[in-house]
């Protein structure tokens, strides 16, 4: 079955730092890829989506994530983060022709201090 | 605003009770998921809704049931409550049959089991 991994459940940042969070899926065949991102108190939202072709894209606010096949990997990343980014981030996965479900990770908890 | 509404957002209830979780989609959205986050087990995908009819099933227990009705709202029904199954519950949309686009999330029910 598909699954989705994130390695860092929390992760703590000075503003300006660089962020990456990391995003590995089980699945060998065709997925599309996305983030989400819940702020604290609010819905979750999108914050890229991967479906085919350049393999980095760019999302909403300064973040980017980068598709390596080979790793079955979709990292975000953000060259420097701001308070304002302090939010649970969750890597999302849906196996094209498999469960056709959108599978989350278990997400990551970014803390941007000031 | 995501244009999913969900209701309520709290609700506090007893052991062995049962209660309702309700979800009005996007306007013209006609798949209807439900979600339920716990601290544990991170963001589970319950169930799926398209158009009226069960499209796909994740991890939902016996004991919870879920409905679409021909106005597209949907009902996830929660019985013989268990003081795990205090969560928060996510109801998300989307305009396609399958999860391969996006999906907009309601802000979530809290249920709060004692």
């Amino acid at each position: 079955a598909q699954s989705v991994s994130q390695h860092n459940h929390h992760v703590i940042l000075s503003e300006a730092a660089s962020l990456e969070l990391g995003c590995n899926y089980s699945y060998g065949g065709t997925v599309n890829l996305f983030w989400y991102v819940q702020y604290p108190g609010q819905h979750l939202q999108l914050l890229l989506k991967y479906f085919s072709g350049d393999p980095l894209v760019k999302g909403i606010k300064g973040f980017e994530a980068e598709f390596i096949k080979s790793k079955f990997s979709f990292n975000l990343r953000k060259p420097s983060v701001q308070w304002s980014d302090t939010a649970e981030y969750f890597c999302a996965v849906n196996a094209l022709g498999a469960t056709n479900k959108l599978i989350f990770g278990t997400g990551t908890l970014l803390a941007v201090q000031p | 605003d995501s244009g999913v509404t969900q209701t309520p957002k709290h609700l506090i209830t007893a052991t062995g009770q049962r209660v309702t979780l309700r979800c009005s989609p996007r306007s013209g959205d006609l798949s209807v998921y439900w979600y339920q986050q716990s601290l544990d087990q991170g963001l589970q995908f319950l169930i799926q809704y398209y158009n009226g009819e069960e499209r796909a099933k994740g991890n939902i227990l016996e004991r919870f049931s879920a409905q679409q009705f021909p106005d597209l709202h949907s009902e996830l029904n929660l019985s013989s409550l268990e003081l795990g199954d205090s969560a928060l519950y996510f109801c998300a949309s989307s305009v396609s049959r399958t999860a391969v686009g996006e999906l907009f999330f309601g802000e979530g029910s809290r249920l709060t089991v004692l």
